[in-house]
């Protein structure tokens, strides 16, 4: 089972227009959340990350929505560049628990066109 | 560099064959994750360490995958008698007690024929 979905594969934005993804989950036990960028042939690198105690967190471009009665969270990213084309996964841990698994998303491509 | 490092970053091997990956993680970081990732998919989790001990194992992980910690610091994957299946990247992260986000390495990528 899929405890942490991305429905959309990929997302086409134009050049400074804003991109919005967007994640839900299903594990209520969920109390951190982060989101990673990965280009290909690299790792994912770390974004942007939202605690449950939080509904909003802001780092530049980036600002992380979370709706924890819908289970659900969201990326920002405006005004949108070029070099944010790649794909975006989100991931969730319950931190609170006794171990802290991080559990990734399937992610969203982003291509972001001039 | 003091980032997550791993070797080797591609390897081709038949059918078979064992193969062992090394990852060298930051240097203060306690918690080592392995996770596959295969085209189009997530991360998938494999396996976790704090320190030494390995504290979990994915159901993913079958009984020819084994991973070690000797001693808290660096760590292997191995896979015995590889099968195509096991094609992916293989990914591993480290993170310190009081952070939040999981630092990744490049990957090694394996390649079965």
């Amino acid at each position: 089972d899929q405890q942490v979905k991305q429905n959309s594969p990929s997302l086409s934005v134009q050049e400074g227009r804003i991109s919005i993804l967007n994640c839900d989950y299903t594990n209520s036990m969920f109390d951190y959340f982060l989101w990673y960028k990965k280009y290909p042939a690299e790792g994912p690198t770390f974004l942007i990350s939202i605690s449950s105690i939080k509904d909003k967190n802001e780092d530049g471009r980036f600002t992380v929505f979370l709706n924890k009665s819908a289970k659900h969270l969201s990326l920002h990213i405006v005004p949108s560049q070029p070099g944010d084309s790649a794909v975006y996964f989100c991931a969730a841990s319950a931190r609170k628990t006794s171990y802290d698994k991080v559990i990734f998303g399937p992610g969203t491509s982003l291509s972001v066109i001039p | 560099d003091t980032g997550v490092s791993q070797n080797p970053r591609h390897k081709i091997t038949k059918r078979g064959q064992n193969v062992t990956f090394r990852c060298d993680p930051i240097s203060e970081h306690n918690r080592l994750y392995w996770y596959r990732q295969t085209l189009g998919q997530g991360p998938e989790f494999l396996t976790y360490f704090q320190n030494e001990a390995q504290l979990e194992k994915s159901r993913l992980l079958s009984d020819r995958f084994s991973a070690e910690r000797p001693k808290g610091s660096f760590s292997t994957l191995e896979i015995q008698r590889t099968e195509q299946g096991d094609s992916a990247m293989y990914l591993c992260a480290s993170r310190g007690a009081n952070t939040g986000e999981l630092f990744f390495g490049e990957g090694s990528r394996l390649t079965v024929l």
